[in-house]
C-alpha cells in the first residue's frame, strides 16, 4: 500500500475564494485520483491527475472550477475555485501502486471543506 | 458503463449477530470489486477486494465477501458484529485493470451495532 497525506485536513472558507488541497504520497504511484464526497453522500470521481499533463475530468467537472496539478509521481494538488456553499464536501485523493496491488486504490484521510 | 447498487442505506444489528451488507453491480467487462469502510471523520480504508482470483474473498477484521457472477452480487458478511464495526461501508466497481481503473461507488450503507 502507500501512506497518503492531505493538507489541510479541514478548512472553513468564504464564498468566492479558492482553496488548494495538497496530496502527498510516500512512494511513487502509478495513478492519482481526486474524489468529492458531499454531505451524507457517496464518492464521486472528479478527475484523474496525470503526471506532467492535463488532468482527465469526469462529466460534470471542469478544469476552470477544479484545476489539478501533478508535477511528479508523488504529489498532486486540487484547487476548488470561486467557492460556493454547494462546494462544501470532503475531498479525497487516492492512488494506485505498481506491483500486485496495482488495481487497488488507496485513499488519503480527506479534506473537509465548509464554505460559508 | 459500470454501476453499483447497495441495498439498504442503513443496517442495524445486535452485537454478536451476523452482518450482511448487500451489493449488486453492473459491468460490461469482467469487474474488479471492492469494499471500503469509512469511520467517522476519516478517509476510506480497504476491507477487501475481488480481482478475478478466488470468488470468496477474506478481508480485514473477519469480513469476507463472495463474488457471484450469476447474481451480479458481491455481498459483505461478518459472522459476529462488534461495536467497533459501526461505520459507513461502500461497495465499488472498476474495470479489469486494462482501462482507466476508475472506481464507481455505491451509495453506501451505514452500519449501526446495538449493544
Amino acid at each position: 500500500s502507500a501512506v497518503i497525506s492531505q493538507k489541510p485536513s479541514r478548512d472553513i472558507c468564504q464564498r468566492g475564494t479558492s482553496l488548494t488541497i495538497q496530496c502527498q504520497v510516500d512512494s511513487q504511484v502509478t495513478m492519482m485520483f481526486w474524489y468529492r464526497q458531499q454531505p451524507g453522500q457517496s464518492l464521486t470521481l472528479i478527475a484523474t491527475a496525470n503526471q506532467g499533463s492535463e488532468a482527465t475530468y469526469e462529466s460534470g467537472f471542469v478544469i476552470d472550477k477544479f484545476p489539478i496539478s501533478r508535477p511528479n509521481l508523488t504529489f498532486s494538488t486540487l484547487t476548488v475555485s470561486n467557492m460556493s456553499p454547494e462546494d462544501s464536501s470532503i475531498y479525497l485523493c487516492s492512488v494506485t501502486v505498481s506491483g500486485r496491488a496495482k488495481n487497488t486504490q488507496y485513499f488519503g484521510p480527506g479534506t473537509r471543506l465548509t464554505v460559508l | 458503463a459500470q454501476s453499483v447498487t447497495q441495498l439498504g442505506s442503513h443496517v442495524s444489528v445486535s452485537e454478536g449477530a451476523l452482518v450482511l451488507l448487500r451489493c449488486n453491480y453492473s459491468s460490461s467487462v469482467p469487474p474488479y470489486l471492492f469494499w471500503y469502510v469509512q469511520y467517522p471523520n476519516q478517509g476510506l480504508q480497504l476491507l477487501l477486494k475481488y480481482t478475478s482470483a478466488a470468488t470468496l474473498v477474506k478481508g480485514i477484521n473477519d469480513f469476507e465477501a463472495e463474488f457471484k457472477k450469476s447474481e451480479t452480487s458481491f455481498h459483505l458478511t461478518k459472522p459476529s458484529a462488534h461495536m467497533s464495526d459501526a461505520a459507513e461501508y461502500f461497495c465499488a466497481v472498476s474495470d479489469n485493470g486494462r482501462g482507466a481503473q476508475k472506481l464507481v461507488f455505491g451509495q453506501g450503507t451505514r452500519l449501526t451495532i446495538n449493544p
